[in-house]
């Protein structure tokens, strides 16, 4: 079954406590991004990566690490997690960025 | 401006009805178009995509683009109780980005 699996789907952590949510798709996609929804502000994007070993700052990438090692894995790091990142995290993937996006389920990030 | 807008809504409608979402772009470069639908705490799942101008239309639902006016609309018949989600409107601007719309919340009233 083609999919976008991320993980953890919940998390309650503390400021400061390092954390990574991973990210996997199984349909060779090229183009994977991380958004976070919040009440109000939508949808807004992280961090995007076009191929293994290229990622790009999306519109809100302060606090965020990324990396691309493999082309199906595009985990999302906090170093040092604070309040202000508590949110819906989703991954999604797609052949390429002009066509349709696959979401993951989604992450919920508690930050205390 | 924002780069996606949409009408936050609600918009409520009764069942058989047609239901009627807009989106605005400013990116004049904007070349692929996208309506995804997301029901309370899920993921988005695409409706449709459209990438030129005109009508298209998929089952109960059809979106129109417009480049010239920078719109693009999704219209779905004989809406469903079913149908009661938030719809997002995204575009791909002359980037690597898809920026998304703030969402139109849809109520489907029996």
């Amino acid at each position: 079954e083609a999919q976008v699996t991320q993980n953890p789907r919940y998390l309650i952590t503390v400021t400061g406590k390092k954390l990574t949510v991973t990210c996997s798709q199984n349909m060779n996609h090229e183009y994977m991004s991380w958004y976070r929804q919040d009440p109000g502000l939508g949808l807004r994007q992280i961090y995007y990566s076009m191929n293994v070993e290229v990622t790009d700052k999306g519109d809100v990438p302060e606090g965020y690490k990324v990396s691309r090692k493999e082309k199906r894995n595009f985990p999302l790091i906090l170093e040092s997690p604070s309040p202000n990142q508590t949110s819906l995290y989703f991954c999604a993937s797609s052949p390429r960025i002009d066509q349709p996006q696959h979401f993951g389920d989604g992450t919920r990030l508690s930050i205390l | 401006q924002k780069e996606v807008e949409q009408n936050s809504g609600p918009l409520s409608v009764p069942e058989g009805a047609i239901a009627s979402l807009n989106c605005t772009y400013s990116d004049r470069g904007s070349q692929s178009f996208f309506w995804y639908r997301q029901y309370s705490g899920k993921s988005p799942e695409l409706i449709m995509s459209i990438y030129s101008n005109g009508d298209k239309e998929d089952g109960r639902f059809t979106a129109q683009l417009n480049k010239a006016s920078q719109y693009v609309s999704l219209l779905i018949r004989d809406s469903q109780p079913s149908d009661s989600a938030t719809y997002l409107c995204a575009v791909t601007p002359f980037t690597s980005k898809l920026i998304f719309g703030q969402g139109t919340e849809l109520s489907v009233k029996p």
